[in-house]
């Protein structure tokens, strides 16, 4: 499967620890994106990176949540001291600079009790 | 800054009946428009987008969206649905100016198709 994976699929911790999420994009997509999705809304853009420079971050992304992108292939998005509002499924997607779709994975679900 | 506003959170429907869900949308720019559907346990898929070009869109499954710009609308349309339309489907613009693929969403509508 040539998609764009994440890792783990589900995840649950309990308040004040740290939790980390994995994305592998599309090989040749450039471009990856992180969106949170809580239950009954829709999708909110966290961050996004052109190979490995994040190139723009939401204001969700408050000071305990920090995403890398090290080699320009495979991202991380780590939460310190989460909290239960923290809880959420996290989506990583992946692009083609200038090409408009995304691809989306299968997501991380976050429970934090 | 733009926004999304789908009108209806859950659209039930029987199976071979047409179907339509609303979006419109709210920008000070022009934007790109996209429809995604998101089956159970999985990943959002691209059902169809606007660019430019024609204002009505086909897209995969028999979809297709027609973007009205004086109404701010792109709602999707399908006439004859099928059990395995049973999903949840998000309308998304983004900003044709930036087109950095940061794209706002709508908080879903749940189509149920009955038998």
């Amino acid at each position: 499967d040539t998609g764009v994976s994440q890792d783990p699929r589900h995840k649950i911790t309990k308040r004040g620890q740290n939790v980390t999420f994995r994305c592998d994009p599309i090989s040749e997509h450039n471009r990856l994106y992180w969106y949170r999705q809580t239950l009954g809304q829709g999708p909110e853009f966290l961050t996004y990176f052109q190979n490995e420079a994040q190139l723009e971050k939401s204001r969700l992304l408050s000071d305990r949540f920090s995403a890398e992108r090290p080699k320009g292939s495979f991202s991380t998005l780590e939460i310190q001291r989460t909290e239960q509002g923290d809880s959420a499924m996290y989506l990583c997607a992946s692009s083609l600079a200038h090409h408009e779709e995304l691809f989306f994975g299968e997501g991380s679900r976050l429970t934090v009790l | 800054a733009q926004s999304v506003t789908q009108l209806d959170s859950q659209v039930p429907v029987f199976e071979e009946a047409p179907v339509e869900l609303r979006c419109n949308y709210s920008s000070s720019v022009s934007v790109y428009l996209f429809w995604y559907v998101q089956y159970p346990n999985q990943g959002l898929q691209l059902l169809l987008k606007y660019l430019s070009g024609s204002t009505l869109v086909k897209g995969i499954n028999g979809f297709e969206a027609e973007f009205n710009k004086s109404q701010t609308s792109f709602h999707l349309r399908k006439p004859s649905v099928h059990i395995s339309d049973t999903a949840e489907y998000f309308c998304a613009v983004s900003d044709r100016k930036t087109s950095q693929g940061n794209l706002i969403f709508g908080k879903g509508t749940k189509l149920s198709v009955k038998p």
